[in-house]
């Protein structure tokens, strides 16, 4: 079975650009989750989406923006990049929703450089 | 708001039991607590997750404290390849769940 895919691996951008990064869940699954991990402030939730709907977000500013697809895949936006959003982005997946119960799966993540 | 607490580093020999704590005084009753593994270069990987009670799985033991404000992951043979950096989180149920994130872990192991 193989795993949750995230495009591009690497992406190199520059102030007040906008970047969409693309993950792709295991089959089958139907909630995929973005995460923004940097140096100073760690793993941090950006949103959660379950059967093409918002299901959660995070505290994060409305340049952050994502969406699902009916075949589970999903995107995420940025727009107007600022310095700070320089990060790997990390998608995961489940089964049927992220929940205190059940595990996520992780992709290798967006390595994103803006400059 | 509910806050994790990890020692940034943990040294340990191949094939000797890992002790990794996390604290979590503020833990409220009904947050999960959940263990993720991130190897070089990759995204996190589930380790373990539990409530109340002491968990274990084929990879690690989970140890929850009696009053919950701290845990421990027990990695009972630690090899080479479990150096990683480990993630305790905690998860708050319901339709607005929240995760807090620990700064992780990063466990050295030695040959």
């Amino acid at each position: 079975k193989a795993g949750v895919t995230q495009t591009p691996r690497y992406l190199i951008k520059t102030r007040g650009q906008q970047v969409t990064l693309s993950c792709s869940p295991i089959s089958g699954h139907r909630s995929v989750s973005w995460y923004q991990q940097t140096p100073g402030q760690g793993l941090q939730f950006l949103f959660e989406y379950f059967s093409e709907t918002q299901r959660n977000k995070g505290n994060f500013p409305g340049r952050f923006s994502g969406r699902q697809f009916s075949n589970s895949r999903s995107e995420m936006n940025v727009s107007t990049l600022e310095l700070g959003d320089s990060a790997l982005y990390l998608c995961a997946s489940s089964l049927v929703g992220s929940s205190p119960y059940n595990e996520q799966f992780f992709g290798p993540g967006t390595r994103l450089t803006v400059l | 708001d509910a806050k994790t607490t990890q020692p940034n580093s943990m040294e340990s020999n191949e094939e000797e039991p890992v002790h990794l704590p996390c604290n979590h005084s503020t833990i409220s009753g009904t947050d999960y607590i959940h263990w993720y593994r991130q190897l070089p270069s990759q995204g996190p990987e589930y380790v373990i997750h539990g409530l109340t009670s002491n968990v274990n799985n084929r990879m690690a033991s989970l140890a929850i404290a009696e009053d919950r404000k701290s845990s421990t992951l027990i990695l009972h043979r630690a090899t080479l390849r479990d150096a990683a950096v480990y993630y305790c989180i905690l998860y708050s149920g319901g339709s607005n769940y929240k995760l807090t994130f620990g700064k992780g872990t990063l466990l050295t192991v030695n040959p």
